[in-house]
């Protein structure tokens, strides 16, 4: 089961910042954080991960609480092409599964 | 980067038939890969894992006997919707990582588009 909980949809303006929540009270200390989003009818694109170290690549950043209980990942100047379901995903078990929660769907306005 | 190919993208059957799904590790080897299924307007839901060599492991709820799973080789994997019925009808979609360790990341294929008249 996901051990993630995200708000169900939000919006941003072209060329903003968007930054998405997620709650992940019962995460362990040596699971990471995983951000992937899906395009209507496509397998799920990987964005960023991190484990309690802020993280930035060339797609967006992941700020990690301290207390490692939440994250947000930050879409630094949002597009149309950024509009998308992102889900946030704790690795649970030995077998390395990947449990989807429900996922934010982001909408950028023109 | 690591790439995951799954064929066919859509396949439109009759109600009864057995339906192939295929999923490829590109240049890498997988010995575990993941099956998933997404009906409309919700989340992926995970169906099985993959296991290279040996059976895999259904997550619950998931009929064994429907979905067959094989994973032949360390690049491919095999899921097989037997009779097929509508209510199968769904995008099912296969991901593989690509290292053994466990902070690495998924890699998913394009996905598969069921249609069960």
């Amino acid at each position: 089961d996901a051990k993630t909980t995200q708000p169900t949809s939000m919006d941003c303006a072209e060329g903003r910042a968007a930054n998405l929540p997620c709650n992940h009270s019962t995460i362990s200390g040596n699971e990471y954080v995983y951000w992937y989003r899906q395009i209507h009818s496509q397998g799920p694109q990987y964005i960023i991960h991190g484990l309690k170290n802020n993280e930035t690549n060339e797609m967006a950043s992941l700020i990690i609480t301290e207390d490692r209980k939440s994250s947000t990942l930050i879409l630094p100047h949002a597009t149309l092409r950024d509009t998308a379901v992102y889900y946030c995903i704790v690795r649970v078990g030995r077998g390395n599964q990947f449990y989807f929660g429900t996922g934010t769907s982001l909408t950028v306005i023109p | 980067g690591a790439v995951v190919s799954q064929h066919p993208s859509r396949v439109i059957c009759k109600s009864g038939t057995s339906v192939k799904i295929e999923c490829r590790s590109l240049d890498f080897q997988a010995t575990t890969m993941f099956w998933y299924r997404q009906f409309p307007k919700q989340s992926l839901m995970l169906m099985a894992t993959s296991n290279e060599g040996s059976k895999a492991t259904y997550e619950q709820g998931v009929e064994k006997d429907k979905f067959l799973i094989n994973h032949a080789s360390l690049t491919l994997s095999t899921l097989t919707v037997t009779s097929a019925h509508p209510e199968d009808s769904s995008f099912y979609i296969c991901s593989a990582p690509p290292g053994g360790t466990t902070n690495e990341k998924l890699f998913f294929g394009s996905g598969t588009q069921l249609s069960v008249l």
